[in-house]
């Protein structure tokens, strides 16, 4: 079945690292997605990585993907207060894409 | 590009009333996405479009729920009658063609949502 998982909350202090977990379920998908939502509004791409990659740099972010395992986590160095915000994955068996539950990231000062 | 452009923003509306939400997706992309979130459910898949044909409904909970996609430009949500368990933001994304633009990867762009409030 179609199904992708994440903690619902993290709470770190500004300056730290953030890791934000996630399992999925379909082994199809050929691309793994990280979107970001801020309050009242909509979902935004951060970043993907395409299937057959271990890992993608992108600035302050890192994605690890762990295709045995079906596990995917997203780095964030250097934690501000504006990274607050909801984070989703997300995977796309048979062209549409499915998101986890989201988790909340809260950025202490 | 302006975005995907949603309507209305909010909508505070009482029982068993018609609730339409309409959605202008960026001008080129051939997807359509509607999405609900709430608080208990997260982000549920509604139904989406190719090409302006539905290719998956799976997601729309009831018959109370229909979406049409006239042409490539526009789509709405109905939800007749509403009732208080719709209160949601509803969502709707658009997509390019994958293949085209980075990659190949299905990039989403959303709509900035409405937010319906059944009494």
């Amino acid at each position: 079945g179609e199904d992708v998982e994440q903690s619902l909350f993290l709470s770190v202090r500004e300056g730290d690292s953030s890791v934000i977990n996630c399992t999925y379920t379909d082994s199809s998908s050929t691309y793994l997605y990280w979107y970001k939502q801020e309050p009242g509004a909509g979902l935004q791409l951060l970043t993907y990585i395409f299937s057959n990659m271990d890992m993608k740099q992108d600035q302050r972010l890192t994605v690890l993907l762990n295709k045995k395992d079906k596990h995917l986590s997203l780095r964030i160095a250097d934690t501000q207060t504006g990274d607050s915000a909801i984070y989703f994955c997300a995977e796309i068996p048979g062209g549409k894409l499915i998101f986890g539950q989201g988790t909340e990231l809260s950025v202490k000062p | 590009d302006a975005g995907v452009i949603q309507s209305p923003r909010h909508e505070v509306t009482e029982m068993g009333q018609e609730v339409t939400l309409r959605c202008k997706p960026i001008s080129g992309h051939n997807s359509l996405f509607w999405y609900r979130q709430t608080m208990m459910r997260g982000l549920e898949l509604l139904i989406y479009f190719n090409n302006n044909v539905p290719i998956d409904d799976s997601g729309m909970p009831e018959d109370r729920f229909s979406a049409k996609m006239p042409n490539a430009s526009f789509s709405t949500l109905k939800i007749q009658p509403s009732e208080p368990r719709d209160s949601a933001v509803y969502f709707c994304a658009s997509r390019h063609k994958p293949g085209q633009g980075a990659s190949g990867a299905n990039v989403l762009t959303f709509g900035a949502g409405s937010r319906l409030t059944v009494l």
